[in-house]
C-alpha cells in the first residue's frame, strides 16, 4: 500500500531555533499534502494544505510565517517551524492525498517536537 | 467551532463484547465520514468509511452507521479484542478532513 515516510520521528530543539520536518510519499505521487498538529489528548488539527508547485493554504489562526510549508515535488513536502518556542511543542503529522483516489489519505508516522 | 465531536473521551469494554464509538457533526456538506485508529506517537491508520448517501457500511468486525437526520455516526466493533485498544478518531470530509477529539478504547481480556 501507499506509504508516507515522515522524519524525524522525534526532535528536541532549543527555543529560537528552526526545525524542519519532511514527508516523502513512497511509490506514489502526492498531489496534495496536509499538515496536522495534535496536542496531548486533543484532536488532529489541520494546519495547512499544500499542493505541489503552489503556495500552501493555511487554516485560520495558523501563522504562515512561522510554519513554512514547501511542496516542491510530488513526492516531498516539508514543514519548517521557525523560531520555535515551547508552546510549539506538539505532535506534527502529514497526510498525503493519492492522485486519483478520492479517499486515499495516507498518514505519516508523526513527529514529536519538543522545544526547550 | 468544533464541526466534528466525539463526546466520550474514553470507553472500556470486555473482550468479546461490542464496542460502540459515537461521533456527531454539524456540517451538512460533509460527503464522507471515516474512522481512524491511532496509537501514541504514530500516525492514524484508516479503518472504515461511509458515504453520506449510505446509512451502513460493514467490513469484518467493523460496522459504521450513519444517521444523517441526527448528524450522528457510530462505529461498532464486534467482537472486541484486546488488540483493538487504541484511540479512535472519526473524521468528516469536505475537501479536507476534519477530525473529532478521539475516544480511547480499552478492551479488557
Amino acid at each position: 500500500g501507499a506509504v508516507v515516510s515522515q522524519h524525524p520521528s522525534r526532535v528536541i530543539c532549543k527555543s529560537g531555533t528552526s526545525v524542519k520536518i519532511e514527508c516523502r510519499s513512497l511509490d506514489f505521487q502526492a498531489t496534495t499534502m496536509f499538515w496536522y498538529r495534535q496536542f496531548p489528548k486533543q484532536s488532529l488539527m489541520l494546519m495547512a494544505t499544500s499542493n505541489e508547485g503552489s503556495k500552501a493554504t493555511y487554516e485560520q489562526g495558523v501563522e504562515k510565517d512561522k510554519f513554512l510549508i514547501n511542496h516542491a515535488s510530488l513526492t516531498l513536502s516539508t514543514l519548517t517551524v521557525t523560531s520555535a518556542h515551547p508552546e510549539d511543542s506538539s505532535f506534527y503529522i502529514c497526510s498525503a492525498r493519492i492522485l486519483g483516489q478520492g479517499l486515499g489519505y495516507t498518514f505519516g508516522s508523526g513527529t514529536r517536537l519538543t522545544v526547550v | 467551532d468544533q464541526q466534528v465531536k466525539q463526546n466520550s473521551p474514553s470507553l472500556s469494554v470486555q473482550e468479546g463484547r461490542i464496542s460502540i464509538l459515537n461521533c456527531d457533526y454539524t456540517n451538512s456538506m460533509f460527503d464522507y465520514f471515516l474512522w481512524y485508529k491511532k496509537y501514541p506517537a504514530e500516525g492514524p491508520t484508516f479503518l472504515i468509511s461511509i458515504s453520506s448517501i449510505k446509512d451502513k457500511n460493514e467490513d469484518g468486525r467493523f460496522t459504521v452507521f450513519l444517521n444523517k437526520s441526527a448528524k450522528h455516526l457510530s462505529l461498532h466493533i464486534v467482537p472486541s479484542q484486546p488488540g483493538d485498544s487504541a484511540v479512535y478518531f472519526c473524521a468528516a470530509k469536505a475537501g479536507k478532513l476534519i477530525f473529532g477529539q478521539g475516544t480511547t478504547l480499552q478492551v479488557k481480556p
